[in-house]
C-alpha cells in the first residue's frame, strides 16, 4: 500500500498547455506539500495545506493552482507551461507537529518529472 | 538565499568503512534538522533527525552530530554499505506556525563493495 501516490508518474507537454498532477495520501496526516526539484537539484516547497487550509505559498506564480478537496487528496494544476516548469514535483504528506513539538518528518511521494517541450 | 548547504555533491567510499555527509546552516531559528535518504526514481526517505537542543543522535549505522555554534551538522554511517549509496539531503525546519523544510542541495553518496 503506497503511503504518498501521486499520478502520473512523467508528464511530456507542449509549451502553453494546462496540465495536473494528483497526489493520495493514505496515512491520516492532517498537513500536505509540493516540492519542486529543478534542474539544479534543489527541493524547495511551493505550498503546503493543512486540513484542506493554504498555509504555505512560498511566492509561486498563480500559474500554478493546488487544490485540496479533503485531507488526504493535494492536487496541483499548471496553466500556460512554460519551459522553466520542468521539474520533477514531489508531494508529500506529514502530522501537524508545530504545537506539539518534534521534528516535522515528511513522507514523499515518488515524483511526478514534467517535461514542457 | 540558500539557507542549508551541502557543499560536497559526491562522496565515494569503500564498503565498510565511514562515510561522513556534511551540511551548514545560516539560519540560528532552525530547531530541528533531519536527514532522507533518495535513490533515483523514488521519493526522500526519512532517515534521522536531531533537535537544536542535541548535539548527538544515533538510530543503528546512522549517527549525526550537530554543532550549533558552527552551525554545522553530520551524518555518520559505519559501517558503509553498497545499498547505502543514494543521493543523502539535510533539511532543516524552525518551530513557530510554520511546518516548512528547508532541503539542502544533496550529497550523492557511492560505497563501492
Amino acid at each position: 500500500d503506497t503511503a504518498v501516490s501521486q499520478t502520473p508518474k512523467y508528464l511530456v507537454t507542449q509549451m502553453g498547455n494546462d496540465k495536473s498532477i494528483k497526489c493520495e495520501q493514505n496515512l491520516g496526516h492532517d498537513t500536505m506539500y509540493w516540492y519542486k526539484q529543478d534542474s539544479k537539484k534543489f527541493l524547495k516547497i511551493m505550498f503546503s495545506y493543512n486540513n484542506k487550509e493554504l498555509i504555505i505559498n512560498e511566492t509561486v506564480p498563480n500559474r500554478f493552482s493546488p487544490k485540496s478537496p479533503d485531507k488526504a487528496h493535494l492536487n496541483l494544476h499548471i496553466n500556460s507551461l512554460e519551459l522553466g516548469d520542468s521539474a520533477v514535483y514531489f508531494c508529500a504528506s506529514s502530522q501537524a507537529l508545530a504545537f506539539l513539538g518534534g521534528a516535522n518528518v515528511l513522507t514523499f511521494g515518488a515524483g511526478s518529472r514534467l517535461t514542457v517541450l | 538565499d540558500q539557507q542549508v548547504k551541502q557543499n560536497s555533491p559526491s562522496l565515494s567510499v569503500q564498503e565498510g568503512r565511514i562515510s561522513i555527509l556534511n551540511c551548514d546552516y545560516t539560519n540560528s531559528m532552525f530547531d530541528y534538522f533531519l536527514w532522507y535518504k533518495k535513490y533515483p526514481a523514488e521519493g526522500p526517505t526519512f532517515l534521522i533527525s536531531i533537535s537544536s537542543i542535541k548535539d548527538k543522535n544515533e538510530d543503528g549505522r546512522f549517527t549525526v552530530f550537530l554543532n550549533k555554534s558552527a552551525k554545522h551538522l553530520s551524518l555518520h554511517i559505519v559501517p558503509s554499505q553498497p545499498g547505502d549509496s543514494a543521493v543523502y539531503f539535510c533539511a532543516a525546519s524552525a518551530q513557530g506556525g510554520s511546518e516548512k523544510l528547508v532541503f539542502g542541495k544533496g550529497t550523492k553518496l557511492t560505497v563501492n563493495p
